[in-house]
């Protein structure tokens, strides 16, 4: 069965912190798509990545980084030099025969 | 580009009454459409999905009959709450889905609707 499981609920960083969301994953099929979703307090998902189970290549965009690692199953987040505007909850979603969404992980950012 | 657009955004209702929540994909075919339910401090969960020209396919515990799932076109996908009553009460949220870009969904801003 597909399961997302983000193990951190809520985590709290000042800003200009680096901060890891982890986002472990459980499924039996060979191709599949990971993605990381960001929620802010305005309520709309913004998609932030999608990955390929085939693409096991790091990805970096500005301040944000995506550690894949298909042999412990787990698609990691990190934002370095966070910002205030970065306060959000952030979904792990796994396809399957439908979406499967972590629970989240509420990240605050002090200024 | 991959916009999705919702209406209304809030809405307050008597208890007894339908709300229609409208989903549209504004720049690209959605060949899919996914309708969420989130409580607060909650993930996601999948009411329906629904294929354009076909009926929807609702999650178990979602009654069909009080959440009505239309999507007459590519663009185009409604949630009638009929008969709403307090505990319907919650952040209604579409998804749309290309037909060309690979599993992404791309989800509207959301509906909060308030049952009293």
């Amino acid at each position: 069965a597909q399961k997302v499981t983000q193990a951190q609920t809520e985590i709290s960083v000042v800003e200009k912190e680096d901060v890891t969301l982890d986002c472990v994953y459980e499924t039996r099929d060979t191709t599949y798509y990971l993605f990381w979703y960001k929620q802010p307090p305005s309520g709309e998902l913004v998609f932030l990545i999608r990955r390929n189970s085939f693409d096991e290549q790091n990805e970096i965009s500005g301040r944000y980084s995506w550690n894949f690692q298909k042999s412990t199953s787990s698609f990691n987040f990190t934002i370095t030099a966070s910002q205030v505007v970065d306060s959000a909850v952030y979904f792990c979603a796994l396809t399957g025969n439908q979406f499967y969404f972590g629970t989240g992980t509420s990240l605050t950012v002090i200024p | 580009g991959a916009v999705v657009s919702q209406h209304p955004s809030r809405v307050i209702c008597k208890s007894g009454t339908s709300v229609k929540i409208e989903c549209r994909s504004l720049d690209f075919q959605a060949t899919t459409m996914f309708w969420y339910r989130q409580f607060p401090k909650q993930s996601l969960m999948l009411m329906a999905t629904s294929n354009e020209g076909s009926k929807a396919t609702y999650e178990q515990g979602v009654e069909k009959d009080k959440f009505l799932i239309n999507h007459a076109s590519l663009t185009l996908s409604t949630l009638t709450v009929t008969s709403a009553h307090p505990e319907d009460s919650s952040f209604y949220i579409c998804s749309a889905m290309g037909r060309f870009e690979q599993e992404t969904q791309y989800f509207g801003p959301g509906t909060r609707l308030l049952v009293l």
